[in-house]
């Protein structure tokens, strides 16, 4: 299974748009890529998921390169409630137990 | 109704008591999970089930122990619980869209 790499924790304000950066340099041809958030004291949300290229949704979009060894989420305008830890987990659709989740990305968004 | 509900929601017991705590989805997927979740840290597998016949372990399983009643109800145990269990506990379910969670048990043991 792919290796995921995400900073430990990145700090914003609000209104700016929040870039966090996922490797994963051992992708493996039927791998996708899906985004979690987590808010405190709450189970993981699913955000977004994609294969390559870009995929936008109404919370978030991800950018993939033409390599898919690593990704980016994208948080546009950001606001406080987006305060939260946000995971990147990459393996087949349908993976279930084969998906770890890693320490993920602490993001603050600051008044 | 929530997609995925776990009762109790918080949970304070004793070292050496027996504890169960449940899981009930209305999403009607095969797939269940029990994950742990220490502060600070990600998710760690406990158990998981792909139908009601097939029970897994996962990384943590030791301490533990799982019964898939129904598609619906995957419930976990605790035979003996002692203080490093103590965490916050989450049960999820999947499909090819991804994982729903349920709000999490959050378990004390002193």
């Amino acid at each position: 299974l792919a290796k995921t790499t995400q900073p430990i924790s990145m700090d914003s304000y609000e209104g700016q748009e929040v870039n966090i950066t996922c490797s994963h340099n051992n992708i493996a041809t039927n791998d996708y890529i899906t985004w979690y958030q987590q808010f405190p004291s709450q189970g993981p949300r699913f955000i977004i998921q994609g294969y390559k290229t870009k995929v936008t949704n109404e919370v978030a979009s991800l950018f993939i390169p033409a390599d898919r060894k690593s990704s980016t989420l994208s948080l546009p305008r950001v606001s406080l409630s987006d305060t939260a830890v946000y995971y990147c987990l990459v393996g087949p659709k349908g993976a279930g137990n084969m998906l770890t989740f890693g320490g993920g990305t602490r993001l603050m968004v600051k008044p | 109704d929530a997609d995925v509900t776990q009762t109790p929601r918080n949970r304070i017991t004793k070292t050496g008591k027996r504890i169960m705590l449940e899981c009930s989805q209305t999403k009607g997927h095969d797939r269940m999970y029990w994950y742990r979740q220490d502060p600070g840290l990600g998710l760690r597998l406990i158990y998981y089930s792909f139908d009601v016949k097939d029970i897994n372990k996962g990384e943590i399983s030791d301490g533990y122990s799982v019964s898939r009643q129904a598609q619906a109800k995957f419930s976990l145990s605790l035979e003996s619980a002692i203080p490093n269990q103590t965490a916050l506990y989450f049960c999820a379910t999947s499909d090819l869209s991804g994982y729903t969670f349920g709000s999490g048990t959050r378990l004390t043991v002193v």
